[in-house]
């Protein structure tokens, strides 16, 4: 089953932050986080384990709380770099399943 | 590196015509991945192999069959393409080890269009 993403669609200016979150109805081992800029493949970001841990990649972090099955992208003083749509992923029996993705836009 | 690579790039297809879209990594990884993305659904899994010779089902296999020859080499076959099998398709894989899974690497994609 898909995880579910929120919100579905950000737009920002340059310098400011964001927060997107991917919660899953199954009890979750890791979540996974990609980014895709438009026309392009997406990009591994992390992966965060049981245990609450927190990654950082740049100024983009990372938490993960097992217990409410929920994991939250951070991204902070964001730059035009950072656009694009972003993508959690869980894992079911080996499968790497993905949400429907969150589309950022940072404005100059 | 090459990484994962996927052929064709683009294809246009008739309605019910078949083809194969090939997918080949040289990162000796054990699990790959087929998936399709179409507007506001995400990346959706079409099938999934964690080894040589095993292959399962993902969230939208119904149109698709798939054949993971070796190690490297895991092709997606549209029978009788659809109208609605119009998407991006992306061929991914890990190292897939753990339960926690491990980074996964994508090939460029291949744009299919049916008419």
């Amino acid at each position: 089953q898909q995880p579910v993403q929120s919100p579905q669609a950000v737009i920002l200016r340059e310098g400011e932050d964001a927060v997107i979150n991917c919660s899953s109805s199954k009890a979750l081992y890791s979540v996974h986080w990609y980014r895709q800029k438009h026309g392009e493949a997406p990009v591994f970001l992390m992966i965060l384990l049981k245990g609450g841990e927190q990654k950082g990649h740049d100024k983009i972090s990372a938490s993960f709380n097992e217990k409410k099955q929920q994991s939250s992208l951070y991204l902070t003083a964001s730059q035009l770099s950072y656009s694009g749509t972003y993508f959690c992923g869980t894992r079911s029996v080996g499968k790497l399943i993905f949400g429907q993705g969150t589309t950022l836009q940072v404005k100059p | 590196n090459a990484g994962v690579t996927q052929t064709p790039k683009f294809q246009v297809l008739k309605t019910g015509q078949s083809m194969t879209l090939q997918c080949a990594q040289d990162m000796n990884h054990n699990s790959m991945y087929w998936y399709r993305q179409d507007p506001g659904m995400g990346l959706r899994l079409i099938y999934y192999s964690a080894s040589e010779g095993t292959t399962d089902k993902g969230e939208v296999p119904n149109g698709y069959n798939v054949s993971r020859l070796n190690k490297r080499e895991f092709s997606l076959r549209l029978e009788s393409a659809a109208p609605s099998q119009t998407s991006v398709y992306f061929c991914a894989s890990s190292e897939g080890w753990g339960p926690a899974g491990t980074e996964a690497f994508f090939g460029q994609g291949t744009r299919l269009t049916v008419v």
